[in-house]
């Protein structure tokens, strides 16, 4: 079962511009964190943000949490093309009785030169 | 530090060979894991464990076995390798027994063909 889900699947923009995904979820969590995945590499840790925050920075990046919606998303501002990559979000879930860390299915981002 | 380590990088296996993927970490987690990834399905969870001797199941954890004798080492052992489990492996890690809650650092993962 996926907690998360990444909403678009796939994203292609130019280079500069911002570049927005989204995660919904569907239990309650104490934390969602979000990953970036280059081609063919392990997962890098971006930012993790608690379930009683609702917005965090890390550089280009804006991560915002709505837990009434079930939701968060993750703004890069400023595209690179070094931020082609896949990005995925993960949570905090129960499952058979004790919490275990479910990523989703992943945004595939595509920064064109 | 090394951080998470991963062996073999490719394994190619035979339908009902079995074999063990090697992960170690040297940051003293106590929490360890494996993913496998599989096109579109983004990282699924196999087995995890909160500290030596401790071993839970996750989502996928069915033709898998796993064992934490050290806190460094966290093995995955294929008994029968089927064509199913083609995929890509990896291995993370976490600091503290409540390793969901926190940052978790990758290994660079075993791909893994059974033919």
């Amino acid at each position: 079962s996926q907690q998360g889900e990444e909403d678009p699947q796939a994203l292609s923009i130019q280079e500069g511009e911002n570049a927005t995904m989204n995660c919904s979820y569907k239990t309650s969590i104490n934390n969602l964190q979000w990953y970036r995945q280059n081609s063919g590499r392990g997962l890098v840790h971006l930012i993790l943000i608690r379930s009683n925050e609702r917005e965090k920075h890390s550089g280009r990046l804006r991560v915002t949490l709505d837990t009434s919606k079930k939701s968060s998303s993750l703004l890069i501002t400023a595209s690179r093309a070094a931020d082609t990559a896949s990005y995925f979000c993960a949570t905090d879930s129960e499952i058979q009785g004790a919490q275990k860390l479910v990523f989703g299915q992943g945004t595939r981002l595509t920064i064109n030169p | 530090n090394a951080g998470v380590t991963q062996t073999p990088k490719f394994q190619v296996l035979k339908t009902g060979q079995s074999m063990t993927l090697q992960c170690a970490q040297d940051m003293n987690h106590e929490y360890m894991s494996w993913y496998r990834q599989d096109p579109g399905m983004g990282l699924r969870l196999i087995h995890y464990s909160v500290g030596a001797g401790i071993t839970d199941q996750g989502e996928v954890p069915n033709g898998y076995n796993v064992s934490r004798s050290t806190t460094e080492d966290f093995p995955l052992r294929l008994l029968s390798a089927a064509p199913s489990q083609t995929s890509v492996y990896f291995c993370a890690s976490s600091y503290g027994i409540r390793g969901y809650n926190y940052e978790q650092y990758f290994g660079p993962g075993t791909r893994l063909t059974v033919t």
